[in-house]
């Protein structure tokens, strides 16, 4: 199984909005529901942002918001902040019962 | 919660390492968990999954063969076992734990809900 597709990197000034994609196949994205989305600071533990393609853990900022269509995923940061600057995974399950994560987009704030 | 996992590894090649991860806190054996590894400067992988109630793991393809993920729910860990390790093994390894879904004082995931609680890395290196 190959890696979901992200951009290597997106940038943008502080208070765009700036929106990472996802791509994947019919047999992940687009078979379920269970599209995650991490942010990673550099030398720092993983931290959940996303899941269930749109739905936001209790304690992340209602900056972030994500959606879903077709095979891909979408992850939106508003009001783009300097603590914004890390990477960014995408992961969705698939048909085979595993999950798969995408390469990781790296964000700048300019 | 928190997931504690075991200390650094340093392991010849061929050789087999054993990562473990302590969980604390809420319900054990209905939650799914998940090992991610990622290798210095590299994106996140995922080896496998198990919810340890149900016990039957699953794993990436790559890894079929020479990883296995088990629980103990006298202890609350679970382990990654990994066997004939090569030097592109060298990662760091996390334990994850999905998001949980309560009603009332019982909560349930499975392994490819979104991973909310990461343990703190162990690094295994391969030489």
């Amino acid at each position: 199984q190959s890696a979901l597709t992200q951009p290597a990197s997106v940038s943008g000034s502080p208070g765009q909005s700036i929106t990472i994609s996802c791509t994947g196949t019919s047999s992940d994205i687009g078979a379920y529901d269970y599209v995650s989305w991490y942010q990673q600071h550099p030398g720092r533990v993983p931290t959940l942002l996303i899941y269930d393609v749109s739905s936001r853990p209790s304690g992340v900022s209602p900056r972030f918001s994500a959606s879903k269509s077709g095979n891909t995923a979408s992850l939106t940061l508003s009001g783009l902040q300097a603590d914004d600057e890390a990477y960014y995974y995408c992961s969705s399950f698939t048909t085979l019962s595993t999950v798969l994560f995408g390469g990781g987009t790296r964000v700048t704030v300019l | 919660v928190q997931l504690v996992q075991s200390g650094a590894e340093v392991k010849r090649s061929g050789s087999s390492v054993r990562v473990s991860c302590k969980a604390s806190g809420d319900t054990f054996n209905t939650y799914g968990f998940s090992w991610v590894r990622q290798a210095s400067g590299q994106g996140l992988e995922w080896l496998g999954g198990i919810v340890p109630f149900f016990g039957a793991p699953e794993y990436a393809e790559k890894f079929r063969g020479r990883l296995t993920i088990s629980a103990d729910e006298s202890s609350n860990t679970v382990f990654l076992d990994l066997t004939r390790l090569r030097s592109d093994d060298s990662a760091d390894y996390y334990c994850t734990r999905a998001v949980g879904f309560c009603t009332g004082s019982t909560c349930h995931s499975d392994f490819y809900y979104g991973m909310d609680v990461w343990g703190q890395g162990t690094t295994v290196t391969v030489s």
